[in-house]
């Protein structure tokens, strides 16, 4: 069935520095492919998606681009601050099928100042 | 324009018990899904209902049941609650739900079994 796979956390970067969370997806079809956000003692939030081979999904300096020849939609951001410490969610949804979200397991990330 | 709302937000029960969370999705939106959120298992899918009718469901036993009334509200029911129900729930709406528009999740009901 589909899957899934993110880098395991946490994740403890300085403010200033460059994250990568590594995420890998398996899945019949074409997927949407999406990034959740979810700070402390809130729900989810929708960072970023893409719904197609190469696009690339950015918002608030994040940015992941659809590879589908290596299944990946790696999450990045080239300066993080403080205010980014969260867990963050790589996630897949079929299209024109339902709204059933399968996720990854979460990546913790802590951004020290 | 309101976002999702959950209640009650915290909740404590003990095993055996019964429980119903209620979601109200965006005004307008007709589909609401549910997840389960736990440290060992991360996000679940639960359920999706559209138009008052469940049209999905994940692989959770059938003590967990929900349903949609008219309005698109949507309550979820768990009975003879355990240890491990233990969770945050979450819950999702969208406009038609046909995986193409983006679902807004409101802030969780976190349940926790005594």
């Amino acid at each position: 069935g589909d899957s899934v796979t993110q880098m395991e956390g946490p994740v403890t970067l300085s403010e200033e520095a460059f994250l990568t969370i590594n995420c890998t997806y398996t899945a019949t079809g074409y997927p949407s492919l999406f990034w959740y956000v979810q700070y402390p003692g809130e729900g989810l939030q929708l960072l970023l998606k893409a719904t197609k081979a190469d696009d690339k999904g950015s918002n608030k300096g994040f940015e992941a681009t659809y590879r589908k020849e290596t299944t990946s939609f790696h999450l990045e951001k080239g300066s993080v601050q403080v205010s980014d410490s969260a867990v963050y969610f790589c996630a897949l949804k079929r299209m024109n099928r339902d709204d059933k979200i399968i996720f990854g397991k979460g990546t913790r990330l802590h951004i020290l100042p | 324009k309101a976002g999702v709302t959950q209640t009650p937000r915290y909740l404590i029960k003990t095993r055996g018990q019964q429980v119903t969370l209620s979601c109200s999705p965006i005004s307008g939106h007709r589909s609401v899904s549910w997840y389960q959120q736990t440290p060992g298992q991360g996000l679940q899918f639960l359920f999706e209902y559209f138009s008052e009718t469940q049209r999905n469901k994940g692989n959770f036993p059938g003590r967990f049941s929900g349903r949609q009334f008219s309005n698109s509200r949507s309550e979820m029911n768990v009975s003879t609650l355990e240890l491990g129900d233990s969770a945050l729930y979450l819950c999702a709406s969208s406009l038609e739900g046909t995986g193409k528009e983006t679902q807004y999740f409101g802030p969780g009901t976190r349940l926790l079994v005594l």
